[in-house]
Order: C-alpha cells, then sequence, then structure tokens
C-alpha cells in the first residue's frame, strides 16, 4: 500500500460546480497535512494546511478524518483558474526525533470547463 | 513572488557535460531540499539539508551531488548524466522539517 494515495483523476467538472477530493494514508502517527496546487508545468504551492478541526479558506474546505485516515478538500463555486493539478501531503510520522518527513501523492488532475 | 529562487530555469546538456544548478531562499528557513519531477511521477526527494547539513540522501546518483555552503543557497552539481535524469529539478525549503515547504520555480533539465 501507498504511504499516500490520490484518485489521479482527471476530474472534468463545469464552471460553479462543488468537487471534492479524497486522500488516504498509511501511517496513523502522521501529524501534518496539507494540500498544494501545482499548475502544468509550475512548481507546487502551498493551497492550505488541514487542521483536525478542518479548516476553510474561501471556497476551498479541508476536512482530516484520523479515525479512516484521510484528509479531503472540497471546491465550491469552481472557476477556469482552478484547473490544476491538487498534491496531497502528509508528514511520516511524529516530529520527535528524525522521522520529520514529508510524503507526496501523485496528485488529483481537476479541469474546470466553461 | 521571490521567496525561493532558481537558476537556470532551463538546461540542457550533454552527458559529458558538467553543469550546476542553484537555489536561493529569502524566507530565514532552515532547511533546504533537491526534489526531482518527472513526468507522471510523485514529487521524488534527493536532498534533504538542515542547518547545513546532508540529513538526507535518498539513494541518488553519485552523479549528482548537492552543496549547502549557507542557509539560503544549496547547489546540485551535476556530471555524466543519462537521459533518464532529464526532469524537472525543485528546489524548496521550509522552516523545519516536516513543515510545509515553500519552492522555487524549477530547473527544467533535458539531458541528450
Amino acid at each position: 500500500r501507498k504511504e499516500v494515495e490520490q484518485d489521479p483523476g482527471p476530474f472534468n467538472v463545469p464552471e460553479g460546480a462543488t468537487v471534492a477530493f479524497n486522500c488516504t494514508y498509511s501511517n496513523s502517527a502522521s501529524q501534518s497535512f496539507f494540500w498544494y496546487r501545482q499548475d502544468c508545468r509550475k512548481e507546487p504551492k502551498l493551497l492550505m494546511s488541514v487542521y483536525s478541526s478542518g479548516n476553510e479558506d474561501g471556497r476551498f474546505t479541508a476536512q482530516l478524518n484520523r479515525a479512516s485516515q484521510y484528509i479531503s478538500l472540497l471546491i465550491r463555486d469552481s472557476k477556469l483558474s482552478d484547473s490544476a493539478t491538487y498534491l496531497c501531503v502528509v508528514n511520516r510520522g511524529s516530529y520527535a526525533g528524525n522521522n520529520r518527513k514529508l510524503i507526496w501523492g501523485l496528485g488529483t488532475s481537476l479541469a474546470v470547463n466553461p | 513572488e521571490t521567496g525561493v529562487t532558481q537558476t537556470p530555469r532551463h538546461l540542457v546538456m550533454g552527458m559529458t557535460n558538467k553543469k550546476s544548478l542553484k537555489c536561493e531562499q529569502h524566507l530565514g528557513h532552515n532547511a533546504m531540499y533537491w526534489y526531482k519531477q518527472s513526468a507522471k511521477k510523485p514529487l521524488e526527494l534527493m536532498f534533504v539539508y538542515s542547518l547545513e547539513e546532508r540529513v538526507e540522501n535518498n539513494s541518488v546518483p553519485s552523479r549528482f551531488s548537492p552543496e549547502c555552503p549557507n542557509s539560503s543557497h544549496l547547489f546540485l552539481h551535476l556530471h555524466t548524466l543519462q537521459p533518464e535524469d532529464s526532469a524537472l529539478y525543485l528546489c524548496a525549503s521550509s522552516q523545519g522539517r516536516g513543515f510545509e515547504q515553500y519552492f522555487g520555480p524549477g530547473t527544467r533539465l533535458t539531458v541528450t
């Protein structure tokens, strides 16, 4: 089983749609979680961190489910500019010692169509 | 955005050439990373420097040689590369390992 798994997509949605991505992780001791966005041929950019209580930033909402070991990203009212690959990133283990490593998912491709 | 810069942005080199990639971070971070990104593959972590000390080397071939002269600068020296080394090479930095990382724009490398 991969440490971090994402559905690669592509997800094709119309403008204005709501779309959700899930990402599962295998290490139950993981402490920190992030969503990054990567545009074609560009570098990944931090979209948002994912907190235990869930967090929202405008049209974007991130949730963490520790019991089932997954995080989710919900995008409401999709815009054409949301078209990108969304990368799930998980800290491999606890912050103690040398066990601090970010594990990257393969990414989920989103295409928002007019 | 100029938090993390990389030069050159594009590089074409022959298999016998020697070249270097440069990364500079202006964020005051204490950890820096080199990643390789090939098509259809997840980001591959190559090297990690924390407080200028190399703390991780993920079985990277010796034809890639990193150097971190100070906490703001990171180099990747390349020699006798193979065509399969063609990829996007990304530099990132963070304040502490395991925390959110900020990336440079990358160097797109083509080995002919």
